[in-house]
């Protein structure tokens, strides 16, 4: 397997606009998870997904943060409208069978919003 | 509630030299405990975890880490690092039974010097 795949790896976008980020997961895996990494704020999870089921996004920081997962295969973090604040790098990560068992990260978006 | 601290922003070794990065825990229960290593512009990879039985426990690289219940501590070692082990490492807990979403400490930079 590939592992988990995100793109894309670096978006730079304006203020105000639409940013979308997506991610495959470990074919397989159950769990799915998106982590936000700045050096202020370190890594924080902002939403998971069971079976492609949101289960807890109560780290979303605002109604400006949306994510899916249509399938097993694909999900996306969506931020609209885009603020330079949410500058940062974006992680997925999918697990499978949930918490006991070790999370495989992707490589990261690098988003800067200017 | 859950937390975790690494107390140390940055460690310094020598080459050769055996090495800890050292993290503490907080929960009600008892834990779930992992660590994982993160290189310059990539995603968390997993080194190791505890989930129960033998206090030691050995990942991957030559790393180890001890569960201390009495201490509520995991620290990672290393008998001999090697300047490729320098990077970011991060310890993260969770609570057994609990619905809560893994903790990530503030990571740890470690710097192995030739």
């Amino acid at each position: 397997d590939a592992g988990v795949i995100q793109s894309p790896r670096h978006e730079v976008t304006e203020m105000g606009q639409e940013v979308t980020l997506r991610c495959k997961p470990i074919s397989g895996h159950d769990y799915l998870f998106w982590y936000r990494q700045t050096m202020m704020r370190g890594l924080e999870l902002l939403i998971y997904f069971n079976n492609n089921v949101p289960i807890d996004d109560s780290g979303m920081p605002e109604d400006r943060f949306s994510a899916k997962m249509p399938n097993a295969s694909f999900s996306t973090l969506k931020i609209q409208p885009s603020e330079p604040r949410d500058s940062a790098v974006y992680f997925c990560a999918s697990s499978f069978r949930g918490w006991n068992t070790e999370a495989f990260f992707g490589q990261g978006t690098r988003l800067t919003v200017v | 509630a859950q937390s975790v601290a690494q107390p140390e922003d940055q460690v310094n070794v020598a080459e050769g030299n055996p090495l800890t990065v050292k993290c503490t825990y907080s929960v009600s229960g008892n834990p779930y405990l992992f660590w994982y290593v993160q290189y310059p512009n990539r995603g968390l990879q997993f080194l190791l975890k505890y989930i129960t039985g033998d206090n030691l426990v050995k990942g991957s690289y030559g790393f180890e880490a001890e569960f201390n219940k009495s201490q509520t501590s995991f620290h990672l070692k290393k008998p001999s690092a090697l300047v490729s082990d320098s990077a970011l490492y991060f310890c993260a807990v969770r609570e057994t039974g609990s619905a809560r979403q893994l903790t990530f400490g503030s990571g740890t930079q470690l710097t192995v010097l030739p």
